[in-house]
């Protein structure tokens, strides 16, 4: 089944703890990407990548880093987290160049930092 | 940079009836696509509906169809039959023809009442 998959599902955590929320698809995708949802903000992209070693920031970037070292998968690593982190986040992929015009969302993180 | 607006926070229907949610739209672009995309309660982000810009045809989905003004860059969602499993978040999404990522609007909350 082609899935785009992101661990944890739940995640509360402290302010200033390291965390990493992984994604993974199966589906041989090159570009990825992580949002952010906040209420009445809709969702806003934190970074891309359009494949491997090969990253981008997105619109709101600051407090996030990404790798992708892997083809499948493209980890969002939060080295300092702070409470206005505190959101719902999604994971992506779809193909290149974007003519197969559907983006494969994962299932949503929800992160809460106190 | 593109931006979509969804002036509706919330909107409610009764079982069986008819509704419309908004969605308006900013670019420069002459080709792109736009989306709209159901979140329910289970936080799944579910693709309803796409619009190719350089389409006429108003795209249509069983009992959702879109109401596509390229001109007056609007690009409403039309859900006939409500249903109660159609009650959910609903974003508005816009792509480039050649790119990748998705700007969405803040979301329209649909209420359906029994």
């Amino acid at each position: 089944e082609a899935q785009v998959t992101q661990n944890p599902r739940y995640l509360i955590t402290v302010t200033g703890k390291k965390l990493t929320v992984t994604c993974s698809q199966n589906m041989n995708h090159e570009y990825m990407s992580w949002y952010r949802q906040d209420p009445g903000l809709g969702l806003r992209q934190i970074y891309y990548s359009m494949n491997v070693e090969v990253t981008d920031k997105g619109d709101v970037p600051e407090g996030y880093k990404v790798s992708r070292k892997e083809k499948r998968n493209f980890p969002l690593i939060l080295e300092s987290p702070s409470p206005n982190q505190t959101s719902l986040y999604f994971c992506a992929s779809s193909w290149l160049p974007s003519q197969e015009d559907t983006q494969y969302f994962g299932p949503g993180t929800r992160l809460t930092v106190l | 940079a593109q931006t979509v607006t969804q002036s509706q926070p919330e909107m409610s229907v009764q079982e069986a009836e008819t509704v419309t949610l908004s969605c308006t739209y900013d670019t420069s672009e002459s080709d792109y696509y736009l989306f709209w995309y159901k979140q329910p309660p289970s936080r799944q982000m579910i693709l309803v509906i796409r619009q190719e810009a350089y389409k006429q045809q108003n795209a249509t989905e069983n009992r959702f169809s879109v109401n596509f003004q390229k001109a007056a860059k609007s690009f409403s969602l039309k859900i006939s039959d409500s249903q109660l499993g159609d009650a959910a978040m609903y974003f508005c999404a816009y792509r480039s023809w050649n790119g990748n990522k998705l700007v969405f609007g803040a979301g329209t909350i649909l209420r359906v009442k029994s």
